[in-house]
């Protein structure tokens, strides 16, 4: 079936580092890229999207690009800050609607 | 606030038992998704639903039922309660159908099975 693997944290960086979270997917067809945060004690946001192959997604200054020959979704950003500390899934959206999360990876910033 | 309401925020009941969780979609929203989160088993989807209609299906257990009514919101019962039902359970809501819509979240209702 399809599948979401994202990189086990927690992982812990100090502000002002580079971060990549790396994600990759198993998935027939063409299916839709997401990545959402959780904040501690919060529901979770969408924090970007692509929806088709080469697509980038970006916000605040995080990025992802739905590369289709490597099946991956990475998110990177340039300069983290202390108020990205949360949880980011890496999410699937199918051709059938189906939706799956990659378990989650925990990013601690320290100031 | 995200606009999505979700009733009750805790609810601890009995193995065996059943319950029935509450969301309110944000107003104008006619796609209601359901979720659930546990430590054993991370983000789980449940089941879409859309102006009513049973939309998408995921690895939501025969035990578990949802339903949309006409005024939007949704249920999501449970039913013969077990240890591991103990989880967050999220509601989502957006515009539309698909995923070009994006999902609201709400606060999620944290069920505890003893």
């Amino acid at each position: 079936g399809d599948s979401v693997t994202q990189m086990e944290g927690p992982v812990t960086l100090s502000e002002e580092a580079f971060l990549t979270i790396n994600c990759t997917y198993t998935a027939t067809g063409y299916p839709s890229l997401f990545w959402y945060v959780q904040y501690p004690g919060e529901g979770l946001q969408l924090l970007l999207k692509a929806t088709k192959a080469d697509d980038k997604g970006s916000n605040k200054g995080f990025e992802a690009t739905y590369r289709k020959e490597t099946t991956s979704f990475h998110l990177e950003k340039g300069s983290v800050q202390v108020s990205d500390s949360a949880v980011y899934f890496c999410v699937v959206r199918n051709r059938d609607d189906k939706i799956i999360f990659g378990k989650g990876t925990r990013l601690h910033i320290l100031p | 606030d995200s606009g999505v309401t979700q009733t009750p925020k805790h609810l601890i009941t009995a193995t065996g038992q059943r319950v029935t969780l509450r969301c309110s979609p944000r107003s104008g929203d006619l796609s209601v998704y359901w979720y659930q989160q546990s430590l054993d088993q991370g983000l789980q989807f449940l089941i879409q639903y859309y102006n009513g209609e049973e939309r998408a299906k995921g690895n939501i257990l025969e035990r578990f039922s949802a339903q949309q009514f006409p005024d939007l919101h949704s249920e999501l019962n449970l039913s013969s309660l077990e240890l591991g039902d103990s989880a967050l359970y999220f509601c989502a809501s957006s515009v539309g159908r698909g995923d070009r819509y994006e999902q609201y979240f709400g606060p999620g209702t944290r069920l505890t099975v003893t």
